[in-house]
């Protein structure tokens, strides 16, 4: 069963624009949910993390991400896209349902056009 | 720098032959996780080991092993290669078995190529 599903495998948007980057979960309880990032020909960063702590988690570089159980979603938004934000961004969850790993969704490569 | 170490970044080997990629987890983490990125299967987890001890497996073939020596450090070892086998092996390590609420540390990949 798939754990994490992210819509969209290719996102584009215009520099200053907002970004909005979709992952829904499956888990019957709330998961760890986490969103990385992947710059080409490089490893994988943790942009953000939710633990239950907070339903509006801030990450790095200007990313949130808003835990929203009533829709099973973890959407990354940033409100102005940058150049240097083009990669592929990843969802990823720790839940019971996944065997307590971490499971990776499918991966959005995010394009920003000048 | 992420503090996981892979060796080597880069590694080009033949069909039928056995490679071994190497891991250093960052310091004070006793987890050491595999993935396998490819453009097909997107990001795979292979297997865990835990302080010296297989813990749980994944999508990981016959032909790949791992292990995790006393020092914490792990190596993947990759046999009868085939073109299929290419792609980016990633490792990762936590402190806990899970990762719970801090998920994994990832460090840069070593890109294998079969030819």
């Amino acid at each position: 069963a798939q754990s994490v599903t992210q819509l969209g495998s290719h996102v584009s948007v215009s520099e200053g624009a907002l970004v909005l980057l979709r992952c829904n979960y499956s888990s019957s309880v709330p998961p760890y949910l986490f969103w990385y990032v992947q710059y080409p020909n490089q490893g994988l960063q943790l942009l953000l993390k939710y633990t239950s702590a907070a339903t509006l988690v801030k990450g790095i570089n200007g990313f949130e991400a808003e835990f929203k159980k009533s829709e099973t979603s973890f959407h990354l938004t940033k409100p102005s896209a940058h150049m240097s934000d083009a990669a592929e961004y990843f969802c990823a969850v720790i839940a019971n349902n996944a065997g307590n790993m971490l499971t990776f969704g499918g991966g959005t490569r995010l394009m920003v056009k000048p | 720098d992420s503090g996981v170490t892979q060796t080597p970044k880069h590694l080009i080997t033949a069909t039928g032959q056995r490679v071994t990629l190497r891991c250093s987890p960052r310091s004070g983490d006793l987890s050491v996780y595999w993935y396998q990125q490819s453009l097909d299967q997107g990001l795979q987890f292979l297997i865990q080991y835990y302080n010296g001890e297989e813990r749980a497996k994944g999508n990981i073939l016959e032909r790949f092993s791992a292990q995790q020596f006393p020092d914490l450090h792990s190596e993947l070892n990759l046999s009868s290669l085939e073109l299929g086998d290419s792609a980016l092996y990633f490792c990762a390590s936590s402190a806990i078995p899970s990762g719970g609420g801090d998920g994994y540390t990832f460090g840069s990949g070593t890109r294998l190529t079969v030819v």
